[in-house]
């Protein structure tokens, strides 16, 4: 019954190519988020989505694009990847808000993205 | 404008011996503030929260941390560490006005036996 799930957990591409990273959560939260962590784990928000509007924006390039069907849902697609978008990838889901009002984050295990 | 500070990239300890791992923060408001435990290949998981009820925060695993307001400190201690204690800590802050939540650079705690 794993809470925040993600696929895959690992993606090897082509810089050039097209990819989407999926993330589903079944704690019935209100929000749900992108995190990017760098090689040198630094974590940095790039999206957050409550009841499916587009509250944070974290001006990353807009070859990223959320898209979240449902409240259990939310999506990353990239567009024509690069080099320096290889990290690895974390969605996460709060009960409120952006968790700034002490509602944890529930993490889900990452997807490591590599582009060649 | 809120900002974290992990004193330390890496912490390294013996087994059976007490952890501490720094985290300083500075706010325009009271903040919110968490320590995140990340073992490897897997996510973020929730040590222990503050939100401006006790100072003293306990968690889980046997971590604490204190609230210092005056020094803007939230430490994060454990008496005694364990071998599965080994993993990447984050501080957090978040001040409540509606922004996201500022993580650390993160604190690599080594355990030797």
């Amino acid at each position: 019954d794993t809470a925040v799930s993600q696929t895959p957990k690992y993606l090897v591409t082509q810089m050039g190519n097209d990819k989407s990273i999926k993330c589903e959560q079944n704690l019935g939260h209100d929000t749900m988020y992108w995190y990017k962590q760098d090689s040198k784990k630094f974590l940095k928000i790039m999206f957050s989505y409550n009841n499916k509007e587009l509250i944070i924006n974290e001006t990353v390039p807009n070859r990223f694009s959320p898209k979240s069907p449902d409240k259990a849902h939310l999506n990353l697609h990239i567009n024509s990847l690069e080099l320096g978008d290889s990290a690895v990838y974390f969605c996460a889901s709060s009960q409120e808000g952006t968790g700034d009002w002490g509602s944890p984050l529930h993490f889900g295990n990452g997807t490591r993205l590599t582009v060649t | 404008a809120q900002s974290v500070t992990q004193l330390d990239s890496h912490v390294s300890v013996s087994e059976g011996t007490p952890v501490l791992l720094r985290c300083n923060y500075s706010s325009s408001y009271s903040p919110s503030l968490f320590w995140y435990v990340q073992h490897p290949n897997k996510g973020l998981q929730l040590l222990l929260k503050y939100t401006s009820a006790a100072t003293l925060v306990k968690g889980i695993n046997g971590f604490e941390a204190e609230f210092k307001k005056s020094e803007t400190s939230f430490h994060l201690t454990k008496p005694s560490a364990h071998m599965s204690d080994a993993a990447e800590y984050f501080c957090v802050v978040s001040d409540g006005a509606g922004t996201a939540l500022i993580f650390g650079k993160g604190t690599t705690l080594s355990v030797s036996s």
